[in-house]
């Protein structure tokens, strides 16, 4: 069965610095979002995008977010500067027409 | 705007013994309902989806929910516990004019045999 997948389960940075989370959708899927979980909070939408663009963003997905598709399989999602608060379990999910949405199996990002 | 509410943080029964995972909704609009589950570090896998076809709604490993729109709820049912049911479960709420999934806070189940 075809699955979401997410590269690296686990990234670990410095505060200040830049991470791009990738995700690779079903192939063929054309929508995509991200979400994130912080620890013991609710999982929050950040922001969809169709036909390369964006087509929804929440108030979190701040000046320091970007997603990309970068080729035909793969989707980012670039935090610019991280925060400490950036600390998260980062989801990523596509649909084949907007829903319902496949979640892949989380980044854990760690900002110290 | 739209929310979910689960009712209960964790829960607890007997393996063989029914499944009760109870989950309000608030909704301007008729509303896109979902389940999904968290085993331990995996991914949230859907479990079933209510889009306004038929209120009794079935999901993959037995189990189902029923969409009441005169209680506002969409409760999570399984009539026999099997200790792979063990995880974090999600009540989901979507509205027809958004892609935004809105999350409720998630139940434990805990299975014991």
């Amino acid at each position: 069965e075809p699955e979401v997948t997410q590269t690296p389960s686990h990234q670990v940075t410095q505060m200040g610095q830049e991470v791009i989370l990738r995700c690779v959708p079903i192939s063929n899927h054309l929508y995509f979002y991200w979400y994130r979980q912080i620890l013991g909070q609710k999982v929050e939408f950040l922001v969809s995008f169709y036909n390369n663009e964006i087509s929804e963003k929440s108030e979190i997905f701040d000046d320091q977010f970007s997603v990309e598709r970068p080729d035909g399989s793969n989707f980012t999602l670039k935090i610019r500067s991280t925060k400490l608060e950036d600390s998260a379990m980062y989801f990523c999910a596509s649909s084949e027409a907007r829903r319902p949405q496949y979640f892949g199996p989380g980044t854990r990002l760690t900002v110290l | 705007a739209q929310s979910v509410t689960q009712l209960d943080s964790h829960v607890s029964v007997s393996e063989g013994t029914p499944v009760l995972l109870r989950c309000n909704y608030s909704s301007s609009y008729s509303p896109s309902l979902f389940w999904y589950v968290q085993h331990p570090n995996k991914g949230l896998q859907l479990l079933l989806k209510y889009t306004s076809a038929a209120t009794l709604v079935k999901g993959i490993n037995g189990f189902e929910a029923e969409f009441k729109k005169s209680e506002t709820s969409f409760h999570l049912t399984k009539p026999s516990a099997h200790m792979s049911d063990a995880a974090e479960y999600f009540c989901v709420v979507s509205g027809p004019n958004t892609d935004k999934l809105i999350f409720g806070t998630g139940t434990r189940l805990q299975v014991f045999p």
